[in-house]
């Protein structure tokens, strides 16, 4: 059974600082990891994907991936109210599976 | 113009009924899911289909049965509905896994079903 593990929070952060949310999953031949970002009562959105080793950064959000240690993180700088929501890492083989899934709130 | 659009958005009906929910998407996509996320919000994948095949089965009741009439449509069909189905079903389309990493998952608006 292939597992996606996140910490399941939840994790508060003041507005301004880093929100580091973290990713580990079982397959060690996974390819396509994605994080996804899900406000109350709405449906998944994406918000970064990465394929190889490293970081990836846009804007904000900065994805890491450690294929080796099977861990991929998704940091968020500057942290705003708007960014509080429950974000998902996503493992995406030959299915999607998520994580649980971290709830951040990030205060004012 | 909605890439993944699912009906109903609301459902509320009683035990015992048959219901079915509605997802099509305009994507392009040849693979489709569907996914049961409970009142502790986790996702849960139940049913994959590529190009009409079924693909992911996972433990789910008989009661539930997908059907694909074609790669844009994948809908739901629930029998003898219970209690415990008292959740919101997500639609969602993809590129094929396995043949691209891009296959970032699109997603319907959800449909809330309410079992009483």
């Amino acid at each position: 059974q292939k597992e996606v593990e996140q910490n399941s929070g939840p994790l508060s952060v003041p507005e301004g600082a880093i929100a580091s949310l973290n990713c580990t999953y079982s397959d060690r031949g996974s390819q396509s990891f994605f994080w996804y970002r899900q406000y109350s009562g709405k449906s998944p959105e994406l918000i970064m994907s990465i394929y190889s080793n490293g970081d990836k950064e846009d804007g904000r959000f900065t994805a890491q991936l450690n294929k080796a240690s099977q861990y991929v993180s998704l940091l968020i700088r500057d942290s705003q109210p708007s960014d509080s929501a429950t974000y998902l890492c996503v493992v995406n083989d030959n299915d999607m599976r998520f994580g649980a899934g971290t709830r951040l709130t990030v205060k004012p | 113009d909605t890439a993944v659009s699912q009906t109903p958005k609301y459902l509320v009906t009683q035990m015992g009924n048959d219901k079915s929910i509605k997802c099509e998407q305009n994507l392009g996509h040849d693979t489709m899911y569907w996914y049961k996320q409970d009142s502790k919000k986790f996702l849960k994948i139940m049913f994959s289909y590529n190009n009409k095949e079924l693909i992911i089965n996972e433990t789910v009741p008989n009661r539930f049965s997908p059907k694909s009439p074609d790669k844009a449509h994948l809908n739901l069909h629930i029998n003898s509905l219970e209690l415990g189905d008292s959740a919101v079903y997500f639609c969602a389309s993809s590129r094929t896994p396995g043949q691209t990493l891009n296959t970032e998952a699109f997603f319907g608006q959800g449909t809330r079903l309410t079992v009483v």
